[in-house]
């Protein structure tokens, strides 16, 4: 298997346009999270899904975010607008189990909003 | 206070050291740990993960929980250059929708 696949790899935008991060889980994975990592608050949880379903978004910052999964290989996480404390990475992970643990975790988006 | 605390480093060892990597937690309901290894700029990747308590073992590294602190550990021994990374914690509970990481431990390995 490819593993967890994300797209893009870097986005740089501009403050106020819409944004639209990618991701492919490993098949077979019924779980799928969305994380956002910096520096400064470190893998923050954003949402996550279980059989294409949204079980918890309470991560979610606000309403500028929005994430679905409209079938079992595919997820999308929007921001719109994007401000430039959306900098940040973000990682999509997938996992067969419902505790959370093995995760298996995508490469990222590095996104930065200038 | 946080669900998991975790001294962020850094820490810079000489190769062959012993390294120990803790997590304190607060939430008595989780039941999985985990370690996670996050070198620059990649994902994290699962390096162990155990179920409740004791240590478990793969090659070099050593996973310990001790439910009753609180506490878990990661030790590498005759750390390698190659270990150099970020070191994340997890852990979960039973029901799986309490699940935390920590901030990450950020270890370097001087040849």
């Amino acid at each position: 298997d490819a593993g967890v696949i994300q797209s893009p790899r870097h986005e740089v935008t501009e403050m106020g346009q819409e944004v639209t991060l990618r991701c492919k889980p490993i098949s077979g994975h019924d779980y799928l999270f969305w994380y956002r990592q910096t520096m400064m608050r470190g893998l923050e949880l954003l949402i996550y899904f279980n059989n294409n379903v949204p079980i918890d978004d309470s991560g979610m910052p606000e309403d500028r975010f929005s994430a679905k999964m409209p079938n079992a290989s595919f997820s999308t996480l929007k921001i719109q607008p994007s401000e430039p404390r959306d900098s940040a990475v973000y990682f999509c992970a997938s996992s067969l189990h419902p505790q959370g643990t093995e995760q298996y975790f995508g490469p990222g988006t590095r996104l930065t909003v200038t | 206070q946080k669900e998991v605390e975790q001294d962020p480093g850094p820490l810079s060892v000489p190769e062959g050291a012993i390294v120990s990597l803790n997590c304190t937690y607060s939430n008595s309901a989780f039941q999985y740990f985990m370690w996670y290894r996050q070198y620059s700029r990649k994902g994290p990747e699962l390096l162990m993960y155990t179920y409740s308590s004791g240590n478990k073992e793969d090659g070099r590294f050593t996973a310990q929980v001790d439910k009753s602190s609180k506490y878990i550990s990661l030790f590498i021994r005759d750390s390698q250059p190659s270990d150099s990374a970020t070191y994340l914690c997890a852990m979960s509970s039973n029901t799986g929708n309490q699940f935390y990481f920590g901030t990450g431990t950020s270890l370097t390995v001087i040849p």
